[in-house]
């Protein structure tokens, strides 16, 4: 069965640093990919997903994620981290049309 | 265009009652799945609806049951509440049409069980 890891719980960068969300999956085919992210007390928002094609994908909010089959990783970086990102990113699985593995999240704190 | 939509924001009910929370999907959007996302957790899937059936379901008991209606919207609906069935839940559709998988949330309902 699908399944995602998210290695780490909670994160804390400096405004303005680079980041990067680490995210492993487990899936016998080609999965289809989702970064998402929460604000407290709010629903989830899609940043970016990844179906085929080139492996970096760019997503909403300055994000990008770099799909690497070899390594079952699919992390997301953003150059240079604003304020307003601090929230809590889920990576997801698609591995069919009906479900969605969700990791357990990493909460982002930024530091002014 | 109007996004996902749920309702009730809040809830509070008492063990072994019953409880019905409301979705309205995205325009456009045919397909509809219901999470549960406990404190502290990433969302788990209970079921999806497609052409107002049950096409998928997670690992979640009868109790949990759900209905699509013909307009798109959805509900679920929890039977003999439990304490651990405290969590926020999330109601998510998906755009009509081959290749698109992307699942848009709305802002869930908070549900407390005492």
């Amino acid at each position: 069965a699908q399944s995602v890891t998210q290695p780490d719980i909670h994160i804390t960068v400096s405004e303005g640093a680079s980041l990067e969300l680490r995210c492993n999956y487990s899936y016998g085919a080609t999965p289809y990919l989702f970064w998402y992210v929460q604000s407290p007390g709010q629903g989830l928002q899609l940043l970016l997903k990844y179906f085929s094609g080139d492996t970096l994908v760019q997503g909403i909010k300055g994000f990008e994620a770099e799909f690497k089959r070899s390594q079952s990783s699919f992390n997301l970086r953003k150059p240079s981290v604003h304020w307003s990102d601090a929230a809590e990113y889920f990576c997801a699985v698609g591995a069919s049309n009906n479900d969605m593995r969700f990791g357990a999240g990493t909460r982002l704190t930024v530091k002014p | 265009e109007t996004g996902v939509t749920q309702s009730p924001t809040h809830l509070i009910k008492t063990r072994g009652q019953q409880v019905t929370l409301r979705c309205s999907s995205q325009s456009g959007h045919n397909t509809v799945s219901w999470y549960q996302q406990a404190l502290g957790q990433g969302p788990q899937f209970i079921f999806q609806y497609y052409r107002e059936e049950e096409n998928g379901r997670g690992n979640f008991p009868p109790r949990f049951s759900g209905l699509q209606f013909p307009n798109y919207s959805s509900e679920l609906n929890v039977n003999a509440l439990e304490l651990d069935d405290s969590a926020l839940y999330l109601c998510a559709s998906r755009p009509a049409g081959a290749g698109t998988y992307e699942q848009y949330f709305g802002p869930g309902t908070r549900l407390t069980v005492t």
